[in-house]
């Protein structure tokens, strides 16, 4: 059971250049969301999901786009890297709304 | 909109030294709160969680956090840090919109020194 796991670890792209940051569970939860962190600014939701086929946007949600083909995979996509999506990006999922949120390792973006 | 307040930015404290974080939240009706560490190099790990009952809320690691909601807030404790606390810590309430998200403290770094 690897819990939430994402890749690429640490990634650089240049400004204008896309991505999919992926993020993949295998506890078989509804619930997956996508949150960046910036320094001393905390964790900020960027897109949710509460099952396969349903997402809808964050906080933050200007510049990516995901999609939920499966219950396991929740990609996150940038179509037109900017240096304002410097951070580090997490993906977190749970069972149900009132359950734990569990988070992947995380995904280190530097975008120049 | 729901917030979240964490009063300190960057704690530092000695070995056996008691620590006590501060967390407000804006919500007044019916929250779930939380608090997670993130270790240096590390994802968030949960510390421990408040949904209803006893106020007082046990998590791993000898922390605990007291739900006080005249007040409030959910400041967390330990009574004896060790070097190995050294973190990042987030208070955290559960969105009542947008899925039941988490919505974030800013955090506070804590270092102990040995």
């Amino acid at each position: 059971n690897a819990g939430v796991t994402q890749t690429p670890k640490f990634r650089i792209l240049k400004i204008g250049q896309s991505m999919t940051l992926q993020c993949t569970q295998d506890m078989n939860h509804n619930y997956m969301y996508w949150y960046r962190q910036d320094p001393g600014m905390g964790l900020k939701l960027i897109y949710y999901s509460v099952g396969a086929g349903i997402t809808d946007k964050g906080e933050v949600p200007n510049g990516y786009n995901v999609s939920r083909s499966t219950t396991e995979d929740f990609p996150l996509r940038l179509e037109l890297a900017a240096p304002s999506q410097t951070s580090v990006y997490f993906c977190a999922s749970s069972r149900q709304p009132q359950e734990t949120q569990y988070f992947g390792p995380g995904t280190r973006l530097l975008v120049l | 909109a729901q917030s979240v307040s964490q009063h300190n930015h960057h704690v530092i404290l000695s070995e056996a030294a008691s620590l006590e974080l501060g967390c407000n939240y804006s919500y007044g009706g019916t929250v779930n709160l939380f608090w997670y560490v993130q270790y240096p190099g590390q994802h968030l790990q949960l510390l421990l969680k408040y949904f209803s009952g006893d106020p007082l809320v046990k998590g791993i690691k000898g922390f605990e956090a007291e739900f006080i909601k005249s007040k409030f807030s959910f400041n967390l404790r330990k009574p004896s840090v060790q070097w190995s606390d050294t973190a990042e810590y987030f208070c955290a309430v559960k969105s009542n919109q947008a899925g039941t998200a988490l919505i974030f403290g800013k955090g506070t770094t804590l270092s102990v020194s040995s």
